[in-house]
């Protein structure tokens, strides 16, 4: 079946560094790949996602590139800032085009200090 | 746009009675819901997809009878723990599909005493 695989958590980092969480994932056929955040006490947002090979997902100064090759979809962001302090899952659907089923991996939880 | 309310947003119950969760899609029109549960510290395990005006489809593990999702219009779904526990005691969230994503509620807190 298919699963995702996220690094461990937590990660804590300065502010201003450079962020990564890994991100790989197994499935059959061509998923659309997915970053969600949560921030304490709410619900899941959708940070950014990629439905195809090689396309690059972006917002907030986050990034995530659709690596077929590779089977990962590693989160990426330049500076990161305490606002920026949450939980990432990464997530696939298996079905491009309908809205189903979610796989999410673990989370990873970020920490970002001063 | 894409906005999915659930209410309530805390709920605290004693350990037998029953306990009724609502999402609602508030702009959009959403033929499939999801309902998702998510432990301390652990990802969102889902248990059920619903679509409006048919019978839910659970995940292996869950019990129908004790977790009942009713979907009854393209804009609502209803969660209702019944006879709840403490181990009940979780963070349910919803989601609403529409096109290939999925838009999701801000989850609501139940703890059974």
């Amino acid at each position: 079946g298919d699963s995702v695989t996220q690094m461990e958590g937590p990660v804590t980092l300065s502010e201003e560094a450079f962020l990564t969480i890994n991100c790989t994932y197994t499935a059959t056929g061509y998923p659309s790949l997915f970053w969600y955040v949560q921030y304490p006490g709410e619900g899941l947002q959708l940070l950014l996602k990629a439905t195809k090979a090689d396309d690059k997902g972006s917002n907030k100064g986050f990034e995530a590139t659709y690596r077929k090759e590779t089977t990962s979809f590693h989160l990426e962001k330049g500076s990161v800032q305490v606002s920026d302090s949450a939980v990432y899952f990464c997530a696939l659907s298996d079905l491009a085009g309908t809205a189903s089923k979610l796989t999410f991996g673990t989370g990873t939880r970020l920490q970002v200090t001063l | 746009g894409a906005v999915v309310s659930q209410h309530p947003s805390r709920v605290i119950c004693k350990s037998g009675t029953s306990v009724k969760i609502e999402c609602r899609s508030l702009d959009f029109q959403a033929t499939t819901m999801f309902w998702y549960r998510q432990f301390p510290k652990q990802s969102l395990m889902l248990m059920a997809t619903s679509n409006e005006g048919s019978k839910a489809t659970y995940e292996q593990g869950v019990e129908k009878d004790k977790f009942l999702i009713n979907h009854a219009s393209l804009t609502l779904s209803t969660l209702t723990v019944t006879s709840a526990h403490p181990e009940d005691s979780s963070f349910y969230i919803c989601s609403a599909g529409r096109t290939y994503e999925q838009y999701f509620g801000p989850g609501t807190r139940l703890t059974v005493t």
